[in-house]
């Protein structure tokens, strides 16, 4: 399995501009999670999936932010319009359901907003 | 709510040199432990884990044992290696907390000739 794969690696876009993010979770796995990461804050979990069904979008730090996870294979996390502070690294992870195993992460989208 | 104290870093060490880096944590319930480690420009990468107090999670010469009696769950290396400079993340999670990790803030280790 090529892992979790993410895409674009690197954004730099406009503020007030739509941004889409877009990762492939591994084959199986039933849990999905969005993680931004910044020098302030550090790790954040933004929201996660089980079965493709949002469980829990608390850490979502606005409603510039959505996510979706239209099928097992595929998730998007779009933020309209862009500002400045989501300038970050952007991971996604997924995991299998036995609870002791772990979540395996993508190589992250680095977020630039001008 | 759970949350996880790692201590601050940059932590600078010369080749060969013993490593310990501090973890402590606060959880509901009993918590799955594991530590992370992220290479510059990369995603992150599990380094270990421990699942039951007094589990001794290892890999790669790093090691680190889950005490419940003082929540912590520090990482050790004997001897550390340029290619060990990297972030390093403690985490956890609870069948409560909704499979979801939580994560210190990172250390980053720096490993010098």
């Amino acid at each position: 399995d090529a892992g979790v794969i993410q895409s674009p690696r690197h954004e730099v876009t406009e503020m007030g501009q739509e941004v889409t993010l877009r990762c492939k979770p591994i084959s199986g796995h039933d849990y999905l999670f969005w993680y931004r990461q910044t020098m302030m804050r550090g790790l954040e979990l933004l929201i996660y999936f089980n079965n493709n069904v949002p469980i829990d979008d608390s850490g979502m730090p606005e409603d510039r932010f959505s996510a979706k996870m239209p099928n097992a294979s595929f998730s998007t996390l779009k933020i309209q319009p862009s500002e400045p502070r989501d300038s970050a690294v952007y991971f996604c992870a997924s995991r299998p359901s036995s609870m002791n195993t772990e979540a395996f992460f993508g190589q992250g989208t680095r977020l630039t907003v001008v | 709510g759970n949350s996880v104290t790692q201590m601050e870093g940059p932590v600078t060490l010369s080749e060969e040199a013993f490593l310990t880096i501090n973890c402590t944590y606060t959880a509901t319930g009993y918590p799955s432990l594991f530590w992370y480690v992220q290479y510059p420009g990369e995603g992150l990468q599990l380094l270990l884990k421990a699942t039951k107090a007094d589990d001794k999670g290892s890999n790669k010469g790093f090691e680190a044992t889950y005490r419940k009696e003082t929540t912590s769950f520090h990482l050790e290396k004997g001897s550390v290696q340029v290619s060990d400079s990297a972030v390093y993340f403690c985490a956890l999670r609870t069948a409560g907390g909704g499979n979801k990790l939580t994560f210190g803030t990172g250390t980053q280790l720096k490993v010098e000739l």
